[in-house]
């Protein structure tokens, strides 16, 4: 069975902050997404990863694929109180299901 | 619309009853998906549909979860005797049948509750 573990379960930190949230698995992954979820909304897609030490920013965000695709990071520079939410890092087991790692909770206050 | 909608956004029911919850996908994508979130957690998945395939239930929990999508497009999830246990949002997903890359679009969720 593929899992997705993802440290820190919970970050609370000051406007102004770096934080990394990572993603790992013992599986290998033809592709990692990141996506951000708010309260009452289901998620949104931030990113899709597919090759292995592959970096992709997103204004302050910077996700990273692992070399052996089997691991992936999210670095947000200067956090806003707008990134707030849940992230959660999920891959394809299979062409068709989509595995979600149990997600961080990242507030940021002001 | 231009995105994917779920109803009713929140359902309340007593233990024993059965539900059915609706999604409507963007229009032209061809999978949907059903997932599961418990309070503050990541997904889980039910159900996958494709085209006019044999859908992936898989992850269905219990036979008192059932699915069905008619003609590609609405897809009702249907959850009989409810349990307290079953008490979650429920997500709804489409995506085009190519377009792995650019992700699931998920509507709103429906937030089951039964008391």
């Amino acid at each position: 069975t593929q899992l997705l573990e993802q440290s820190p379960q919970f970050l609370s930190i000051q406007e102004g902050e770096n934080l990394t949230v990572y993603c790992n698995s013992s599986s290998v992954f033809s592709s990692l997404q990141w996506y951000r979820q708010e309260p009452g909304e289901g998620p949104v897609l931030l990113v899709t990863v597919v090759t292995g030490g592959e970096v992709k920013k997103l204004k302050r965000l910077t996700f990273q694929f692992g070399d052996a695709r089997k691991d992936s990071s999210l670095h947000i520079t200067a956090a806003q109180p707008g990134d707030t939410g849940l992230y959660l890092c999920a891959g394809y087991g299979g062409y068709n299901k989509l595995i979600f790692g149990a997600g961080t909770r990242l507030a940021v206050h002001p | 619309g231009a995105g994917v909608s779920q109803s009713p956004s929140n359902k309340v029911t007593e233990k024993g009853k059965d539900v059915e919850l609706r999604c409507d996908p963007i229009s032209g994508h061809t999978a949907l998906y059903w997932y599961r979130q418990s309070l503050g957690q990541g997904l889980e998945f039910l159900i996958y549909f494709q085209g006019n395939s044999a859908p992936d239930k898989s992850g269905l929990p219990s036979d008192r979860f059932s699915a069905e999508r008619t003609g590609g497009s609405v897809s009702t999830l249907t959850i009989q005797r409810t349990q307290q246990e079953d008490s979650a949002v429920y997500l709804c997903a489409s995506r085009h049948r190519d377009r792995v890359d650019i992700g699931q679009f998920f509507g709103p969720g429906t937030r089951l509750t039964v008391l």
